[in-house]
C-alpha cells in the first residue's frame, strides 16, 4: 500500500496569511494526488485532483503543487471560513488511500 | 446539483451485517462514473473502503475485502454497501462519493453528506 504523511498535522494562522500544507507518498505517484477539505461535522469537500487541478467552483485562493512524492497545498490569502482539516490522498493504484490530515485553525 | 444521499441503520449489533445505499436521483448512474464507499471513525481520517466501476468490477481496501461488498441497482439509480461481521472498529461515519474521470484522473468530486453507523449491543 502506499503510504501518504502530511505534515504539519495541525497549524494556526492569522487571516491573511498564506499557509502551506505538505503530502509526502511512500512511492512515485506521478501527479495522481487529491487534496480535501473537511470541516467539523461535515463531509469532505473536494478541491484539487492531478496534483494541482481545481476542481469546479474551488476559488483560486487554492493551489497544488508537486509530482512524484511530494506535493503541497497552498491556501492564499487565509479566511475564517478556510479553517478545518485538510486531507490529501492518492489514486494511482489501489487501495486508495488518504494522509492523516492537516488542521488548521485561525489564530 | 447532483445530490448523493445515503442511508440505512444507525445501529448495528456486532457480528451483524451493516447495510447501506447511496441514492443518486436525479443522475444516471450508469454514466460515466465510478461509485465509492469511504468511511471515517469518530475522530480519526478517512479510509477507502471500496469502488464499484461502471462497468461492474469492484475493489476493495484488502483490510475489509472478504467482509464487504458494494453493489449497484440501476434500476433504483442506487449503490450500495455490505459489511459482515462487523465489531465496535466499524463504527463510523459512512460516505458515499463518485470518482470522476478527467483525462484519465479519477478524483473523487462529490460526496455524500455521510451517516453515522454505531456498532453495540
Amino acid at each position: 500500500d502506499i503510504q501518504m504523511t502530511q505534515s504539519p498535522s495541525s497549524l494556526s494562522a492569522s487571516v491573511g496569511d498564506r499557509v502551506t500544507i505538505t503530502c509526502r507518498a511512500s512511492q512515485d505517484i506521478r501527479n495522481y494526488l487529491a487534496w480535501f477539505q473537511q470541516k467539523p461535522g461535515k463531509a469532505p469537500k473536494s478541491l484539487i485532483y492531478a496534483a494541482s487541478s481545481l476542481q469546479s467552483g474551488v476559488p483560486s485562493k487554492f493551489s497544488g503543487s508537486g509530482s512524484g512524492t511530494d506535493f503541497t497545498l497552498t491556501i492564499n490569502n487565509l479566511q475564517p471560513e478556510d479553517f478545518g482539516t485538510y486531507y490529501c490522498q492518492q489514486y494511482i493504484s489501489y487501495p486508495l488511500t488518504f494522509g492523516g490530515g492537516t488542521k488548521v485553525e485561525i489564530k | 446539483q447532483v445530490q448523493l444521499q445515503e442511508s440505512g441503520p444507525g445501529l448495528v449489533k456486532p457480528s451483524e451485517t451493516l447495510s447501506l445505499t447511496c441514492d443518486i436521483s436525479a443522475y444516471s448512474i450508469s454514466s460515466t462514473f465510478h461509485w465509492a464507499w469511504i468511511r471515517q471513525p469518530p475522530g480519526k481520517g478517512l479510509e477507502w473502503i471500496g469502488d464499484i466501476w461502471r462497468s461492474g468490477t469492484t475493489y476493495y481496501n484488502p483490510s475489509l475485502n472478504s467482509r464487504v461488498t458494494i453493489s449497484v441497482d440501476t434500476s433504483k439509480s442506487q449503490f450500495s454497501l455490505t459489511l459482515r461481521s462487523v465489531t465496535a472498529a466499524d463504527t463510523a461515519m459512512y460516505y458515499c462519493a463518485r470518482r470522476l474521470g478527467v483525462a484519465g484522473h479519477w478524483s473523487f468530486d462529490l460526496w455524500g453528506r455521510g451517516t453515522l453507523v454505531s456498532v453495540s449491543s
